[in-house]
């Protein structure tokens, strides 16, 4: 069964921080790992990485896959408070379907002080 | 906004009702999936269709019944829920391959 582990699970830290959040995996059928960041309810997404090495940027955020050692990284350069949330690092199965299944890690709560 | 929408956001049930949650995505996807999110676990994945079909069924128990009319909306059918059974259910549409988008979702107790 495909198992997604994600750390730590809860990070306080002060504005202009900057933290790593890590996601380990272990699949039987590998595609993709995807980063969401859930605020209220939806979750909303972040990154989908398929190959080791490059890093994907979005503005402050970050994120890189390694598929050697199975493990991906999130990267939030200078906090800020609107970056509190949960973030969720999913895996997804190819599982011989089209869509590919997702599994979830238990996600790593972050938040930020002023 | 995601293009993915649930009805009702909030829904507080007996054990012995019945009631349907729904969704509805307007971005053209043809898979959809029903998620539970229950305090301190993962996100677990219940149903998924494609193309109007279930293919995905996650042992969930028969008091939770899934329909998908069309590729557009997706439908939880409840009935003689559990208090277990309370958390928040999301739903999610996605394309082949692609990340899926993800609905507010409802927030279920079953006193």
């Amino acid at each position: 069964e495909d198992k997604v582990v994600q750390s730590p699970l809860s990070l306080v830290v002060h504005e202009g921080d900057t933290v790593t959040l890590n996601c380990s995996y272990e699949v039987t059928n590998f595609r993709s790992l995807l980063w969401y960041k859930q605020e209220k309810k939806a979750p909303t997404f972040l990154f989908m990485l398929t190959s080791s090495g490059i890093e994907k940027k979005s503005g402050r955020l970050s994120s890189i896959l390694d598929k050697k050692e199975l493990f991906s990284i999130l990267n939030i350069t200078a906090t800020q408070t609107g970056d509190s949330a949960v973030y969720l690092c999913a895996e997804r199965n190819a599982g011989g379907t089209s869509y590919g299944k997702l599994t979830f890690g238990q996600g790593t709560i972050l938040t930020v002080h002023p | 906004e995601t293009g993915v929408t649930q009805t009702p956001r909030h829904l507080v049930m007996g054990m012995t009702n019945k009631k349907s949650l729904k969704c509805e995505q307007h971005l053209g996807h043809n898979a959809m999936y029903w998620y539970k999110q229950s305090a301190k676990k993962p996100l677990e994945l219940m149903f998924v269709y494609s193309l109007e079909e279930r293919v995905e069924n996650n042992s969930v128990p028969s008091r939770f019944s899934p329909e998908c009319p069309n590729s557009s909306h997706l439908f939880l059918h409840l009935h003689t829920l559990q208090p277990e059974d309370s958390a928040l259910y999301l739903c999610a549409s996605s394309l082949p391959g692609s990340e899926q988008f993800f609905g507010p979702g409802t927030r279920l107790t079953v006193l």
